[in-house]
């Protein structure tokens, strides 16, 4: 059983489409991360949300943190094929980052 | 001028050997990690090292013993290479130890035991 689920595992969609990412969990977070990873290459880091409600946006992305900080979401707006990757939601728990699964991002063109 | 390096990229080995993978990071980080991403893409953390001291060490099999020389350098030794191993394995650092931080993930070191 993971910690953190993510839903959906795989996404494809087409370009200008919107689409949201969602990370559940029963445990309270100090705070949650989102990467993004690109084949090849390690995930980078998008956003940190730490206060429970808290929405912020990165050009077409919004992330938000539930107000019990036990879940987040990813909005993406008018998707890009750029969008293209996978997306990782990671949850400060115990002095440790624990990552959910993972949604593969497919945005055609 | 990349933050966090690690080599090699891609090691391919047979069952049994003992191969070693090697990180530095030039951020001038007090802390520093070993992930493993498995063939689902699940991303899980094997090892931390803050200021060279152990501080996370996950259920990982003794095979697998990290080495912290300075606190910029941080490797992965692993012994009797099983198929199991086969996965990516990220080096990742970041400024302190604590929630919240940013991590900075290597380009990972994709290994493949034969």
């Amino acid at each position: 059983t993971q910690l953190l689920e993510q839903s959906p595992q795989f996404l494809s969609i087409q370009e200008g489409e919107n689409l949201t990412v969602y990370c559940n969990s029963s445990s309270v977070f100090s705070s949650l991360q989102w990467y993004r990873q690109e084949p090849g290459e390690g995930p980078v880091l998008l956003v940190t949300v730490v206060t429970g409600g808290e929405v912020k946006k990165l050009k077409r992305l919004t992330f938000q943190f539930g107000d019990a900080r036990k879940d987040s979401s990813l909005h993406i707006t008018a998707a890009q094929p750029g969008d293209t990757g996978l997306y990782l939601c990671a949850g400060a728990l115990g002095g440790k980052l624990i990552f959910g699964q993972g949604t593969e991002l497919s945005v055609k063109p | 001028d990349t933050a966090v390096s690690q080599t090699p990229k891609y090691l391919v080995t047979q069952m049994g050997n003992d191969k070693s993978i090697k990180c530095e990071q030039n951020l001038g980080h007090d802390t520093m990690y070993w992930y493993k991403q498995d063939s689902k893409k699940f991303l899980k953390i094997m090892f931390s090292y803050n200021n060279k001291e152990l501080i996370i060490n996950e259920t990982v099999p003794n095979r697998f013993s990290p080495k912290s020389p300075d606190k910029a350098h941080l490797n992965l030794h692993i012994n009797s290479l099983e198929l199991g191993d086969s996965a990516v394995y990220f080096c990742a650092s970041s400024l302190t130890g604590m929630s919240g931080n940013t991590i900075y993930f290597g380009e990972g070191s994709w290994l493949t035991v034969v």
